[in-house]
């Protein structure tokens, strides 16, 4: 079946570790995206890939980063500068290099810093 | 600057009550808006979404929205709600050939007996 896969579910990191979250989709989409989502805010848009080998930053990217060299992965790492990095993180894509056509989600992974 | 205001953190109806969830939109052109509905701990599904023409659209398990121009909003509904509906519910908007899609702060649904 065809869908987003986040691994791990659950993540435990301690203060001053980097750590990376893996999105992986075989949806043949073309882009993706990383959301952070806190109790109350929504969700909140960490950084997005239109295509391979491009991605840009979105409203809370301080503390992140990302890859996209493979069109089917797009791997989120949490840097040590991320000084509230708890929280639940959702990957996403879509078929076209807008999220106006219909977004897939993943079924998240909970960060948790220790 | 777009924003997304859904004004009710949580609701609570009786199973086979009606539904409406309010979201109230900012948006200066013709807004793409989307419903999600998201379980405990799981990721986001689509329940519907507009784009253009016929203002009341219809989603999966039921639900239907109404787009108002005039109000700015786009208000979910649901006849009959079932216990399986407890879920967490997120109105966004989409700038027309954008990337940013600008989701509300949800609202919590609770469905007794």
């Amino acid at each position: 079946d065809g869908g987003i896969t986040q691994s791990p579910k659950y993540l435990f990191r301690k203060e001053g570790q980097n750590v990376t979250l893996s999105c992986e989709q075989n949806l043949n989409h073309d882009a993706m995206y990383w959301y952070r989502q806190d109790p109350g805010q929504g969700l909140r848009l960490i950084y997005y890939s239109q295509i391979v080998n491009d991605f840009q930053k979105g409203d809370i990217a301080e503390g992140y980063s990302v890859s996209r060299e493979k069109k089917e992965s797009f791997p989120l790492t949490v840097t040590s500068a991320q000084k509230n990095p708890t929280a639940f993180y959702l990957c996403a894509s879509s078929i076209g290099s807008s999220l106006n056509t219909e977004a897939f989600f993943g079924q998240g992974t909970r960060l948790t810093v220790v | 600057a777009q924003s997304v205001t859904q004004p009710d953190i949580h609701i609570t109806v009786s199973e086979g009550a009606s539904l409406e969830l309010r979201c109230n939109y900012s948006y200066g052109a013709t807004p793409y808006l989307f419903w999600y509905v998201q379980s405990p701990g799981q990721g986001l599904q689509l329940l519907l979404k507009y784009f253009s023409g016929d203002t009341l659209v219809q989603g999966i398990k039921g639900f239907e929205a109404e787009f108002k121009r005039s109000q700015s909003s786009f208000n979910l509904r649901k006849p009959s709600v079932h216990w399986s509906d407890a879920a967490e519910y997120f109105c966004a908007v989409g700038e027309a050939g954008g990337f940013k899609t600008i989701f509300g702060a949800g609202t919590r649904l609770f469905v007794k007996a």
